[in-house]
């Protein structure tokens, strides 16, 4: 079965920088799964709060940012681990949350395999 | 694309029907493919969210048949129906019709 496992929260002052990383685990050569081929989304949960789409890497090399995260946020991959990352810098206390990395399906934006999250929290 | 999901929160008895509403700013409906690009999921609490429901109305595997979607253009809904103890939830909508994804605020079920 494949999983997505995410990696890399903490907490940081205001001002700081973290990366966040998305390793594929329980790859099957058959099932072809790579980061590379495949719509990959950063999605977050504040704490108490809905669901709030970051970015999202397709699979030839246009990404995307949500508003809130753009010129802050850098979203990108490596093909050879097979790791989807997100480089957060600049964090603001309203960046505090559960960090999900996602996968679309059939080169959409519905996303059908989820990691169980990294919590990143942002105060000083 | 702002997405209104309706209401905030939800009771419902065992056995009775919940209904979710989820109304987009714009059209999510592509005229290339006559398609609604909404989905619908679920996340129980400590879990990620669950995929129920993509193109507005058409379950994923897996997904009981008491799931289901409907709508079309700016208005959705997400109707369960004979309530299970398990459907308890918070339940998203989402929008994947523009390239910046947009969910709804998430609607709270319980039951009652």
């Amino acid at each position: 079965e494949v999983q997505l496992v995410e990696s890399g929260g903490g907490l940081v002052q205001p001002g700081g920088s973290l990366r966040l990383s998305c390793a594929v685990s329980g790859f099957s050569g058959s099932s072809g799964f790579s980061v590379s081929n495949n719509y990959m989304s950063w999605v977050r949960q504040a704490p108490g709060k809905g669901l709030e789409w970051v970015s999202v890497i397709y699979s030839g090399v246009s990404t995307y940012y949500a508003d809130s995260v753009r010129g802050r946020f850098t979203i990108s991959r490596d093909s050879s681990k097979n790791t989807l990352y997100l480089q957060m810098r600049n964090l603001k206390a309203e960046d505090t949350a559960v960090y999900y990395c996602a996968r679309g399906v059939d080169d959409y934006a519905v996303f059908d395999i989820w990691g169980q999250g990294t919590m990143v929290n942002v105060s000083s | 694309i702002v997405m209104t999901q309706s209401p905030e929160s939800l009771a419902v008895s065992l056995g009775e029907r919940a209904t979710i509403t989820c109304k987009s700013s714009q059209t999510v409906l592509h005229s290339s493919n006559n398609k609604n690009y909404v989905a619908w999921y679920q996340q129980k609490p400590g879990q990620p969210p669950k995929l129920l429901i993509s193109w507005a109305s058409t379950r994923e595997s897996g997904v009981p048949d008491r799931f289901s979607g409907s709508g079309s253009g700016t208005d959705f809904t997400l109707t369960i129906s004979n309530l299970q103890a398990e459907d308890v939830a918070l339940y998203h909508c989402q929008q994947y019709y523009s390239s910046e994804y947009t969910f709804g605020q998430g609607t709270k079920l319980e039951i009652k």
